[in-house]
């Protein structure tokens, strides 16, 4: 079955400071990936996704992603923290199935940017 | 162009009631999806509609139903609420075809007491 694992559920930054979020997912099948925000008190937000092509994707606010798929990763980046950051971020993956889209959400990262 | 919007935004009810929660997709979308999120199962997917006819559906008891109308707007309702039912609820829309992003509203939040 596809899934997708966010590894910390918490991290913790310095402003000024590399954000990694890492995201490892499993499919059988080549996968569509998404990064979603989600600030307090609000839906979730697109961030970037991949689809096909260039496995670097660029994402709004600074922030980017790569597809590995030797690795199965979707890992998200921004070379540096701004507080404006601190919010949650999910990773999903996309799949067919049964004729039509599912979307699987990891658990969640809530990223703390510290002044 | 209007974003996807959820009402009513807060609501408390509760245990034993029922409750109905709105969702107006963005325009010329007609697929709406619906999840509940809380802090220990995080997000968690309970049906996507298309054209009014239900496509998936998540693994929640029969007390979650939803539907969806000619115009594209959804409706779910959760029947006899359970204190475990506090949650908040978002509604996503996207086109329906193809691997669309999702569009999320900014949820319904309800607290059962």
């Amino acid at each position: 079955a596809q899934s997708v694992t966010q590894l910390g559920s918490h991290v913790s930054v310095s402003e000024g400071a590399l954000v990694l979020l890492r995201c490892n997912y499993s499919s059988s099948v080549p996968p569509y990936l998404f990064w979603y925000v989600q600030y307090p008190n609000q839906g979730l937000q697109l961030l970037l996704k991949y689809t096909t092509g260039a496995t670097l994707v660029k994402g709004i606010n600074g922030f980017e992603a790569e597809f590995k798929k030797s690795e199965t990763s979707f890992h998200l980046t921004k070379p540096s923290a701004h507080m404006s950051d601190a919010a949650e971020y999910f990773c999903a993956v996309s799949f067919y199935q049964g004729g039509s889209e599912k979307l699987v959400f990891g658990k969640g990262t809530k990223l703390t940017v510290n002044p | 162009k209007a974003g996807v919007t959820q009402t009513p935004r807060y609501l408390i009810k509760t245990r034993g009631q029922q409750v109905t929660l709105s969702c107006s997709p963005i325009s010329g979308h007609r697929s709406v999806s619906w999840y509940q999120q809380t802090p220990g199962q995080g997000l968690q997917f309970l049906f996507e509609y298309f054209s009014e006819t239900q496509r998936n559906k998540g693994n929640f008891p029969g007390r979650f139903s939803g539907r969806q109308f000619s115009n594209s707007r959804s409706e779910m309702n959760v029947s006899t609420l359970e204190l475990g039912d506090s949650a908040l609820y978002l509604c996503a829309s996207r086109t329906g075809t193809g691997a669309g992003e999702l569009f999320f509203g900014e949820g319904s939040r309800l607290t059962v007491l």
